[in-house]
């Protein structure tokens, strides 16, 4: 089956550092990705993981533990236009190794108060 | 560069009919796939679209179809719509072989009554 776990809300305070996790089961695997997703919007495209490890991109960070099944993404210096929803989805390999299709989690509403 | 476009951006619709959505993807973007979105279900895969050919259908029942033009336009129809396909629509482009990333559209909000 195919199961990706995110907390649902999560709040912090401007400046602040915050950690959203992600955990997957999945029957394949094809790279992570986290997506920003403002109220009405469409969304955005934030970081891709396929290896282990963490890739840093500004002040958005995201790791990747194929072992474990588990990702975070990291937000730095906390901004009141970070206030969205974070998805996290897994890119499936089949039935094409380079398939398009992902899978994702139900998203977690961050809130960022001053 | 010009972003993924959708039309139509708003639809309501009623139980029965059937409905048709639009997409245009980033030039040179030769994947289209579309998603559907609802606050019960999240974002679920409904299918991707490649050189015209469908390469992959999410867990949608027939009633979902879609096709893609040689310009890689794409469009998705839902026929007898019932209430519970009221959702949000996107399509997301994707330039297969050089990057991995998806670009979505606006998205159509369709509600139906």
């Amino acid at each position: 089956g195919q199961n990706i776990d995110q907390p649902t809300e999560m709040t912090a305070t401007e400046g602040a550092i915050v950690q959203i996790n992600c955990t997957y089961q999945t029957s394949g695997f094809n790279g992570l990705f986290w997506y920003q997703q403002h109220a009405g919007e469409a969304p955005t495209f934030l970081s891709y993981n396929v290896l282990d490890g963490l890739e840093e991109k500004g002040r958005f960070s995201s790791f990747l533990s194929r072992s474990k099944g588990y990702s975070y993404l990291l937000l730095k210096e906390l901004q009141m236009k970070d206030s969205a929803s974070y998805l996290c989805a897994v890119r499936d390999p089949f039935p094409y190794g380079q398939g398009g299709k992902l899978i994702f989690g139900q998203g977690t509403e961050l809130s960022v108060k001053p | 560069k010009a972003g993924v476009t959708q039309t139509p951006r708003y639809l309501i619709k009623t139980r029965g009919q059937q409905v048709t959505l639009s997409c245009s993807p980033i030039s040179g973007h030769r994947s289209v796939s579309w998603y559907q979105q609802t606050p019960g279900q999240g974002l679920q895969f409904l299918f991707e679209y490649f050189s015209e050919t469908q390469r992959n259908k999410g867990n949608f029942p027939g009633r979902f179809s879609g096709r893609q033009f040689s310009n890689s336009r794409s469009e998705m129809n839902v026929s007898t719509l019932e209430l519970g396909d009221s959702a949000l629509y996107l399509c997301a482009s994707r330039q297969t072989g050089t990057s991995d990333e998806q670009y979505f559209g606006p998205g159509t909000r369709l509600t139906v009554t």
